[in-house]
């Protein structure tokens, strides 16, 4: 089976940097990938990590480790329009599943 | 393109009533999820097909819960008869070479109330 665990909730400040954890049990996966969420939306893709390593997309970075079990998402130079619920997802090798983690709400103040 | 269209947007029904919840997925995309959000559970798969086909219900809480994709463009939820433990947020997604990308593009989402 699989199984992914995030913080339920992280605050931080406008401009600072926050990382969101993602720490998963799972038989094999093909990769890790991120969403956002804002209270009354639909989730939305952020990035995607099939390998180890770091990704960057603009303010917002994502890594992964397969060999530690753990990933993160890094949001950098944070606005308010970042508070929103973000969510890792993997991959289920050998099917086309995407399984969700538990979300991290994030609230940023000014 | 559009996205990924859903409808209704919000419903509210009686218990026992049947609750039929529609899709469109984006035009060219394989595969289609069915999820199901709430507080309690989070983001819950329950069905998804590639080319029309199911491929895995395992996610499908009970024998009231039904999907059909009939054709590349359109694909139904439906619940038969509906309970209160059925209130939620029905997201439709679809995507092409998730494999490669690990993206979905979500709908807005239906928002079921069964009283």
């Amino acid at each position: 089976g699989q199984s992914l665990e995030q913080p339920s909730e992280v605050t931080a400040v406008e401009g600072a940097i926050v990382q969101i954890n993602c720490t998963y049990q799972t038989s094999g996966f093909y990769g890790l990938s991120w969403y956002q969420q804002h209270d009354g939306g639909a989730p939305t893709f952020l990035s995607y990590n099939a390998l180890d390593g770091l990704e960057e997309t603009g303010r917002f970075s994502s890594f992964l480790s397969r060999s530690d079990s753990y990933g993160y998402l890094l949001l950098q130079e944070l606005q308010m329009k970042d508070s929103a619920s973000y969510f890792c997802a993997v991959g289920v090798y050998n099917t086309d599943k995407l399984i969700f983690g538990t979300g991290t709400r994030l609230q940023v103040f000014p | 393109d559009a996205g990924v269209i859903q409808s209704p947007r919000h419903e509210v029904t009686e218990m026992g009533q049947e609750v039929t919840l529609r899709c469109k997925p984006i035009s060219g995309h394989d595969y289609l999820f069915w999820y199901r959000q709430t507080m309690m559970r989070g983001l819950e798969l329950l069905i998804y097909f590639n080319n029309n086909v199911p491929i895995d219900d395992s996610g499908m809480p009970e024998d009231r819960f039904s999907a059909k994709m009939p054709n590349a463009s359109f694909s139904t939820l439906k619940i038969q008869p509906s309970e209160p433990r059925d209130s939620a947020v029905y997201f439709c997604a679809s995507s092409f070479l998730i494999e490669n990308t690990g993206e979905l593009f979500f709908g807005e989402g239906s928002r079921l109330t069964v009283l």
